[in-house]
């Protein structure tokens, strides 16, 4: 079965950085897009950073551009989130999850998050 | 791009029907049938309900269907039960690989 989990989360000061993980399996993660999506404690959704099946193409939201990162590891089954000059606001649980394919936003499998807090 | 408008809560009784809209603009759920809905139960994960406005995953009771007409897309539970007591959130493609969620609604079984 499909399965996401991501890893890397923690308590980090403003201005330092982390990566976020997130191991595939039960699927043919080379296949398929990936995105990351973040979720304030108590709040919504917000989208964070496509990349494409084959890392061709890469997208992230106005509020992180510039300062995190997308990428893969196909051979490891790996998608990771590089997270730069954090700020207070990006505090949030990320989760990754998988594109259904038609690259339209329909992210049909998730993993169980991973919460960064940033504070000082 | 701003947030797509969802309503903070919703409501109905076991049984009956509910349905919660989703403003967008004519840059997204305008333009796009790629509008998605996802179901959140407390400390989960979000579940796909409904992608391509009108399509529902496999596994996903026919007690959910959504629409869309103009800017907005809605999402209605029909036969309400206890488990469909959720966070509810919409989100459409807004072009340029750019996803949308709306706020989200609180959707309570009375």
């Amino acid at each position: 079965q499909v399965q996401l989990v991501e890893s890397g989360g923690g308590v980090v000061q403003p201005g330092r950085s982390l990566r976020l993980s997130c191991a595939a399996s039960g699927f043919m993660f080379s296949g398929y897009g990936m995105h990351w999506v973040r979720q304030t404690p108590g709040k919504g959704l917000e989208w964070v950073a496509l990349i494409w099946y084959d890392a061709s193409n890469k997208k992230s939201a106005e509020t992180v551009k510039g300062r995190f990162t997308i990428s893969r590891d196909n051979s490891k089954n790996t998608l990771y989130l590089q997270m730069n000059s954090l700020r207070v606001e990006d505090t949030a649980i990320y989760y990754c999850a998988r594109d259904n394919g038609d690259y339209g936003g329909a992210l049909d499998y998730w993993g169980q998050g991973t919460l960064v807090t940033v504070s000082s | 791009q701003s947030a797509l408008t969802q309503p903070p809560s919703a409501s109905g009784s076991p049984g009956q029907s509910v349905t919660i809209s989703c403003t967008g603009t004519s840059s997204d759920i305008g333009t796009y049938d790629y509008v998605s809905w996802y179901q959140q139960h407390p400390g989960k994960a979000p579940k796909l309900m409904i992608y391509e406005v009108t399509k529902r995953p496999s596994g996903v009771p026919d007690r959910f269907s959504a629409s869309k007409s103009g800017n907005t897309a809605s999402l209605t539970v029909s036969g309400l039960q206890a488990e469909d007591e959720a966070d509810y959130y919409c989100s459409s493609y807004a072009g340029s690989n750019n996803v949308l969620f709306g706020g989200g609604t609180k959707l309570t079984v009375l």
